[in-house]
């Protein structure tokens, strides 16, 4: 069965713009988790979805916001973007919220200049 | 002081080596435990997963958590050159997100 699928692969943006990313969860799969992946801090959990309702959220500002529609599709937006921000998010769907068998995606490399 | 600790490596053997990765934690309230692969610009691959304590083995991969020392080891058996990569050790408390280490580098030379 088709993995966990997150659009766009690659993005370029300038600081103080905003950006929208894309995550599709395994067939079934009702949860979705998104992190922040970087050097320095490894894999930092952003918030986590379930059947559109956000179960958990990370310690990040604002500028960072998620959804989920009924379809289970996961979209994450940061606004205002600033030079911090570049890193890979990570998105991995699992049957239930907090599963242990979670599924990632291959990530949205994400570049603020 | 993080939650989950991780050395970063690299840690570099040759093949046919057995492999030792290692995770400490302080949370005594963590349950699963998991160990995950990341190839360079992939999204990272569960490989093994536990509940509580004890071992779980999966061909050439075993798993062990010990909760009574806060302590978690992945052990590759015959490493192979195509087991280069970063391994990840994450755990969760019951219904809550995972905390990753982050990551330990292993090259596999032929």
């Amino acid at each position: 069965k088709a993995g966990v699928t997150q659009t766009p692969r690659y993005l370029i943006k300038t600081r103080g713009q905003q950006v929208t990313l894309s995550c599709s969860p395994i067939s079934g799969h009702r949860s979705v988790s998104w992190y922040q992946q970087t050097p320095g801090q490894g894999l930092q959990f952003l918030f986590e979805y379930f059947s559109e309702t956000q179960r958990n959220k990370g310690n990040f500002p604002g500028r960072f916001s998620g959804r989920q529609f009924s379809n289970s599709r996961s979209e994450m937006n940061v606004s205002t973007l600033e030079l911090g921000d570049s890193a890979l998010y990570l998105c991995a769907s699992s049957l239930a919220p907090a599963n242990a068998e979670a599924f990632f995606g291959q990530g949205t490399r994400l570049t603020v200049v | 002081q993080k939650e989950v600790e991780q050395d970063p490596g690299p840690l570099s053997v040759p093949e046919g080596a057995i492999v030792s990765l290692n995770c400490t934690y302080s949370n005594s309230a963590f349950q699963y435990f998991m160990w995950y692969r990341q190839y360079s610009r992939k999204g990272p691959e569960l490989l093994m997963y536990t509940y509580s304590s004890g071992n779980k083995e999966d061909g050439r991969f075993t798993a062990q958590v010990d909760k009574s020392s806060k302590y978690i080891s992945l052990f590759i058996r015959d490493s192979q050159p195509s087991d280069s990569a970063t391994y990840l050790c994450a755990m969760s408390k019951d219904t809550d997100k995972l905390i990753f280490g982050t990551g330990t580098r292993l090259q596999v030379f032929p």
